[in-house]
């Protein structure tokens, strides 16, 4: 069974500055989608970044980037220039990559908090 | 488009009584998931409904069950409550392989 592993309950970051959420998986597979989620205290999760594992191209959207080291099941997630936005529980996240839509496999969380 | 919509958006449930949450997929969209998050956890997989079947099913018992109608959406049942199914219900809508969109959940309470 795929597992994901979040390390980091809790971080923090001052505004304007940079922060790198960590994230490892376990997966027998070969192609698969790894994800990082927002949940704001509205509740509703976000899609922050995707990442096709078949693509040796790190995934970039704006102010976050993501290092994917597929030998090392390793994904982390990089916010430059915080705001405080940002501040919410990320949550890293596997797919496998069948036929149509398959389950998400969720980490249990990091809670970011971004000082002014 | 409203998106993934929820509903109730909070409900207060006594033990051993049946709940029934609804859940409408954004449009386009024609599978339907559903998770159990509990406090301070990351969301778990109940089960996957496409095409009115359930087609994957994560490791909970069978008081956990669903429906999918033929517009698409889909309601989560669960009978005989008990303390522990305390917890945010977050249902989750996509097509294919593209990205799952979420709603903003159902914050169930057992008492």
């Amino acid at each position: 069974a795929q597992t994901v592993t979040q390390s980091q309950p809790e971080m923090s970051v001052q505004e304007a500055e940079t922060v790198t959420l960590s994230c490892t998986y376990d997966t027998s597979e070969s192609d698969y989608y790894l994800f990082w989620y927002k949940q704001p205290p509205s509740r509703q999760m976000i899609l922050v970044i995707r990442q096709e594992a078949y693509k040796q191209q790190n995934a970039t959207e704006n102010r976050f980037s993501v290092n994917f080291q597929k030998a090392a099941k390793s994904f982390s997630l990089k916010i430059s220039d915080s705001q405080l936005g940002d501040a919410a529980m990320y949550f890293c996240a596997y797919r496998r990559a069948q036929g149509g839509s398959e389950k998400l496999v969720f980490g249990k969380g990091t809670k970011l908090t971004v000082n002014p | 488009d409203a998106g993934v919509t929820q509903s109730p958006t909070h409900l207060i449930k006594t033990r051993g009584q049946q709940v029934t949450l609804r859940c409408s997929p954004k449009s386009g969209h024609d599978t339907v998931s559903w998770y159990q998050q509990a406090l301070g956890q990351g969301p778990q997989f109940i089960f996957q409904y496409y095409e009115e079947e359930e087609r994957q099913r994560g490791n909970f018992p069978d008081r956990f069950s669903g429906h999918q109608f033929p517009n698409y959406s889909s309601e989560l049942n669960v009978n005989a409550l008990l303390l522990g199914d305390s917890a945010l219900y977050l249902c989750a809508s996509s097509f294919g392989q593209e990205e799952a969109f979420f709603g903003q959940g159902t914050r169930l309470t057992v008492v």
